[in-house]
């Protein structure tokens, strides 16, 4: 497959444990929030996202949170399987002066569960 | 099936030879996206495009062009190829509307374009 980061900070976790993985952000101005997982030789695969007007959201076996008032956003995975085993990125939406929206990347960290 | 394609997968060119990544997406969605991807780099922005004609740079534009023709194609061209644009190239489409719900700004990932600049 393909390689997706040959320097990533990497996340080891025992399956059933529960997994946090953590980002920070750069732009105060950024309301919009969303985790990717992406597996070997894959595409980034949408898991969950938060709106600046939320400090918690709530999926299937998966959080994010949201502190605004240090810039950090985390996701938690409760009961780690196998299959969550991947490179898990966060990314940030923002602004353009000219009214478009981009979006900015996290580096990534790897999360490795063993059995 | 919904999905978003890119041709080719792998390419293997020399510098400055004028090449094509092409990205389709059946979703009729608005939104597209080229992304870099790079060791240790995550995931960059090259350009994007809220609709049709509507086209815009993105954090590392340098040295690609794209256009926006008709809804369902984003082609990203590289006019004259070099070596540090070796990378994996990801293009990606959402519905938009990022006041929606998730829905509308959940992004489809084509399954990557591995570039080798020579």
């Amino acid at each position: 497959g393909e390689s997706v980061g040959l320097h990533l900070p990497t996340l080891s976790v025992q399956e059933g444990d529960n997994s946090i993985i953590n980002c920070a952000y750069s732009n105060s101005a950024s309301d919009y929030f969303i985790w990717y997982k992406q597996e070997s030789g894959k595409g980034p695969q949408f898991i969950i996202d938060i709106r600046s007007n939320m400090d918690k959201r709530q999926g299937q076996r998966v959080t994010v949170l949201l502190n605004k008032t240090v810039k950090h956003l985390s996701l938690q995975i409760a009961a780690t399987q196998p299959g969550d085993s991947a490179v898990y990125f966060c990314a940030e939406n923002r602004f353009t002066t000219s009214g478009t929206y981009k979006y900015i990347f996290g580096t990534g960290t790897r999360l490795k569960v063993l059995a | 099936e919904a999905q978003v394609t890119q041709n080719p997968r792998y390419l293997i060119t020399v510098t400055g030879k004028k090449l094509t990544v092409t990205c389709s997406q059946n979703m009729n969605h608005e939104y597209m996206s080229w992304y870099r991807q790079d060791p240790g780099l995550g995931l960059r922005q090259i350009y994007y495009s809220m609709n049709v004609e509507v086209t815009d740079k993105g954090d590392v534009p340098e040295g690609y062009k794209v256009s926006r023709k008709e809804k369902r194609n984003f082609p990203l061209i590289l006019e004259s190829p070099s070596p540090n644009q070796t990378s994996l190239y990801f293009c990606a489409s959402s519905l938009g509307g990022l006041a929606g719900p998730s829905s509308y700004n959940e992004q489809f990932f084509g399954p990557g374009t591995r570039l080798t600049v020579l």
